[in-house]
């Protein structure tokens, strides 16, 4: 399996809901990203897990929760989020310290 | 930190034309350099990349050129078809080796 599923494919959430996001991989990769990406523009990264540990968090306010519960799956917990959080978030893996990243299609977030 | 530029933002090419991005990175310690290619509302996918000890590597009808004391490589495709039109973001990865810093993308338009 060399692939990055994401769940679901789109989401749509109030200001004062939440929701998570879901990303699975059993390629046997280590290192598991989330990125932000809005409109014409390039992804950006928000989290990275490296041997299920947060290891980078690029300022992310805390509305966004990630959590790594195994080497297989990461989550991104979405709460009280505002309209600009509105975006695709895409989630990629890789094996630590190894270059190429995979990445999943994408989960496309509408928040109203 | 690392930061990345690329030229141009749009580019059209008449079918079998060949098209050049180039992008500039700003950090001499980066050493690994992948272009990714998105098509509208799927993922980036991997079509080629490059490492800091390699000056030019080539698949097909893409190559990806190094030059590391410029501090900057291209991307070339020849024989440019229809299903080449999207968007290709290069990248550049930084010498902790998780977090990539994406280009801001150029958007390649095949016109048959």
């Amino acid at each position: 399996d060399t692939e990055v599923t994401q769940t679901p494919k789109h989401l749509v959430m109030g200001m004062t809901n939440k929701k998570s996001l879901k990303c699975e991989q059993h390629m046997g990769h280590r290192a598991m990203y989330w990125y932000k990406q809005k409109a014409k523009k390039p992804p950006e990264l928000m989290f990275v897990y490296s041997y299920e540990k947060l290891s980078i968090n690029e300022s992310v306010p805390s509305r966004f929760s990630p959590e790594c519960p195994n080497s297989s799956l990461l989550n991104l917990h979405l709460h009280a989020l505002q309209p600009e959080d509105s975006a695709l978030y895409l989630c990629a893996s890789s094996q630590v310290g190894e270059d190429t990243q995979y990445f999943g299609p994408g989960t496309r977030l509408t928040v109203l | 930190g690392e930061n990345v530029e690329q030229h141009p933002s749009t580019l059209s090419v008449q079918e079998g034309d060949s098209a050049v991005i180039k992008c500039t990175y700003s950090d001499s310690a980066s050493n690994y350099f992948p272009w990714y290619k998105q098509e509208l509302g799927k993922r980036p996918q991997l079509i080629i990349d490059i490492r800091s000890n390699v000056g030019e590597k080539k698949d097909q009808r893409i190559a990806v050129t190094l030059n590391k004391t410029a501090k900057h490589f291209s991307l070339h495709i020849t024989e440019t078809q229809p299903e080449d039109s999207a968007v290709y973001f290069c990248a550049a990865r930084d010498n902790y080796g998780q977090n990539f810093v994406f280009g801001p993308g150029t958007r390649l338009s095949v016109l048959p």
